[in-house]
């Protein structure tokens, strides 16, 4: 079992739908989780990140988290052309060096 | 003013070669890390250093050195380059302390063997 698993896509929407984006880990001792957005050819670059349950909100991105169902969610609402990129969940494992465990990432596109 | 910052962005070279690339952040970070992205885009951690020590190794061919002259600095040298150490190779550092240790990634480097 992959230690971070998300759906490689690609997820098409259409301009103005919310788009979700799903995470499942399988490490229950995981404690911080982190979205980040790669356009191609480019370095990730970090949306959000989440470690209580529940919703956080910023701007036109929710994340969620689920400890219990191990499930980590980011939502964009609003979807523009500009959001077209690959989204990598992460996380922190037990041990405290920063390292980040990546799922494969899923390919969004945002049709006009 | 670049935050993490790795050269080269490309380097094609030839299967038994040695290359080296380099990574600087101004940050003021402790901890640096090479990872290594494969052609599905799955990125995946191969060292960290924190403070000049090497903290974590996974399990990466004894061909690959990182080397860490201050906590600034983090290179990766590989030796006997072969076709499937073609991949794209980011550099990140962060503070690491509390739930949210943000690594910030450089630009990264696109390695291709032939």
């Amino acid at each position: 079992q992959k230690e971070v698993e998300q759906n490689s896509g690609p997820l098409s929407v259409p301009e103005g739908a919310i788009a979700s984006l799903n995470c499942t880990y399988s490490d229950r001792g995981s404690q911080s989780f982190f979205w980040y957005r790669q356009y191609s050819g480019k370095s990730p670059e970090l949306i959000m990140f989440i470690y209580s349950n529940g919703d956080k909100e910023d701007g036109r991105f929710t994340a969620q988290l689920n400890k219990a169902s191990q499930y980590v969610s980011l939502l964009i609402r609003d979807s523009q052309p500009s959001d077209s990129a690959t989204y990598l969940c992460a996380l922190h494992g037990s041990s405290n060096t920063g390292k980040l465990i990546f799922g494969q990432g899923t390919t969004l596109q945002v049709k006009p | 003013d670049t935050a993490v910052s790795q050269t080269p962005k490309y380097l094609v070279t030839q299967m038994g070669n040695d290359k080296s690339i380099k990574c600087e952040q101004n940050l003021g970070h402790d901890t640096m890390y090479w990872y290594k992205q494969d052609s599905k885009k799955f990125l995946k951690i191969m060292f960290s250093y924190n403070n000049k020590e090497l903290i974590i190794n996974e399990t990466v061919p004894n061909r690959f050195s990182p080397k860490s002259p201050d906590k600034a600095h983090l290179n990766l040298h590989i030796n006997s380059l072969e076709l499937g150490d073609s991949a794209v190779y980011f550099c990140a550092s962060s503070q690491v302390g509390g739930v949210n240790t943000e690594a910030f990634f450089g630009q990264g480097t696109r390695l291709t063997v032939v």
